[in-house]
């Protein structure tokens, strides 16, 4: 069955300070790789996702991913955090494989700190 | 208007209570899917539905059932509530088209006493 790491479980940034999650996936064939976020108290919304083409791949809000398919990873970067981003991030995958089962890992919370 | 719309919000009920959460949707997205979320476990896929014919089990599906009454509502029911199932609910859209995004519902907060 397909599955989703998220190795960082609480991360504490301060302001302006880069960002780097966490993401492997465990299935070997053609997946789709997503990023939720989730902002205190509301439901999840897309930051990004990578179907095909270019592995570096642009969000809303200055995040990028970059799918590496060697190391089965597709880890979350922006190069400034803002108080604002606080939030819990999700990184999901489905495939063929997973019978379009959306696959969610455990989620990492980002605390910033002005 | 929301395009995924979940009812109620929030809710409190008693153990060995049925309960049922709603979820319907305006995209015309025929795949349907109920998660919930818990701290620290991310979300797990309790049911999901490609169409009113086709309802599949997800990896926590005892304990619930769901209703596809129609393309539009998905409903999840808790046939006598317990206390571990005290959770966040979402239910997603997406379309058939797996190079697309699920949309979610602003969530069921779900306490169990």
């Amino acid at each position: 069955a397909q599955s989703v790491s998220q190795h960082n479980h609480h991360v504490i940034l301060s302001e302006a300070a880069s960002l780097e999650l966490g993401c492997n996936y465990s299935y070997g064939g053609t997946v789709n790789l997503f990023w939720y976020v989730q902002y205190p108290g509301q439901h999840l919304q897309l930051l990004l996702k990578y179907f095909s083409g270019d592995p570096l791949v642009k969000g809303i809000k200055g995040f990028e991913a970059e799918f590496i398919k060697s190391k089965f990873s597709f880890n979350l970067r922006k190069p400034s955090v803002q108080w604002s981003d606080t939030a819990e991030y999700f990184c999901a995958v489905n495939s063929n494989f997973g019978n379009e089962k959306l696959t969610f890992g455990t989620g990492t919370r980002l605390t910033i700190i002005p | 208007d929301a395009d995924v719309t979940q009812t109620p919000r929030n809710r409190i009920t008693k153990t060995g209570k049925r309960i049922m959460l709603e979820c319907s949707q305006t995209k015309g997205h025929d795949r349907m899917y109920w998660y919930r979320q818990d701290p620290g476990l991310g979300l797990r896929l309790i049911y999901y539905s490609f169409d009113v014919k086709d309802i599949n089990k997800g990896e926590i599906s005892d304990g619930y059932s769901v209703s596809r009454q129609a393309q539009a509502k998905f409903s999840l029911s808790l046939e006598s509530a317990i206390p571990n199932q005290t959770a966040l609910y979402f239910c997603a859209v997406r379309t058939s088209n797996m190079n697309t995004e699920a949309f979610f519902g602003q969530g069921t907060r779900l306490t169990v006493v």
